[in-house]
């Protein structure tokens, strides 16, 4: 899972705030998966990108989340105006799409004060 | 909605000790994986599980899928201090492998 490279680590927000997160996925990979992990909970699927398409956000809160992976460049999670319920571990996980293996990344940590 | 419960949620045991970690669910999986985190890490994966009854060893961990796609366990043999962590199943429902269902987890942690 070394080569899923997430940024940054850790991020503090304040309440309202918006929350980046970058996810470059493994060379040679073109899917991108995000799950979110609350404290003391699993790991919750967010959603499933391949370059340029959404292909499946059934986990994602309906406002404030946005993803996206575009042609050029890392994928992003988006959280505009983040509350305090949003603290969370942030995992990206990529993949070749030939039912091979999931990789993580080492994940992005939000804390929201 | 697909559940997976994985149990039990907390075990500490002493070095040298066997032990089990369960995962049920009420629908049947496509596949079944098990992963171990690290604090601060992420998720890595241990094995994946795809046939009804198949039974999968890695070193001392035993990992055995129900017949009926289920159900799986992992199995601990003389648990080290490096064994400590948190294990967690993951199901797949489908043909897409990468949305997983995670189970709650288990923190395992071994006393020296």
């Amino acid at each position: 899972n070394a080569g899923v490279m997430q940024n940054p680590r850790h991020l503090v927000r304040r309440r309202g705030q918006e929350a980046r997160l970058r996810c470059s996925p493994m060379k040679g990979h073109s899917h991108v998966y995000w799950y979110r992990q609350l404290p003391e909970e699993g790991l919750k699927f967010m959603v499933y990108l391949q370059k340029e398409n959404i292909i499946d956000e059934s986990g994602m809160p309906k406002e404030r989340f946005s993803a996206e992976f575009p042609k050029e460049g890392p994928s992003i999670l988006r959280i505009q105006q983040v509350v305090r319920g949003d603290s969370a571990a942030y995992f990206c996980a990529s993949y070749t799409g030939n039912a091979g293996e999931l990789f993580f990344g080492e994940g992005s940590r939000l804390t929201v004060l | 909605t697909q559940l997976l419960e994985q149990s039990p949620q907390f075990l500490s045991i002493q070095e040298g000790e066997n032990l089990t970690v369960y995962c049920n669910s009420s629908s049947v999986f496509s596949s079944l994986q098990w992963y171990r985190q690290e604090p601060g890490e992420g998720p890595v994966l241990l094995v994946t599980v795809v046939t009804g009854g198949e039974v999968k060893k890695l070193k001392r961990l035993t990992f055995q899928f129900g017949d009926a796609r289920k159900d799986s366990s992992l199995h601990i043999t003389a648990a080290q201090p490096g064994d400590t962590g948190l294990y967690l199943c993951a199901g797949v429902f489908g043909s897409n492998t990468g949305k997983l269902i995670f189970g709650q987890g288990t923190t395992l942690q071994v006393k020296p």
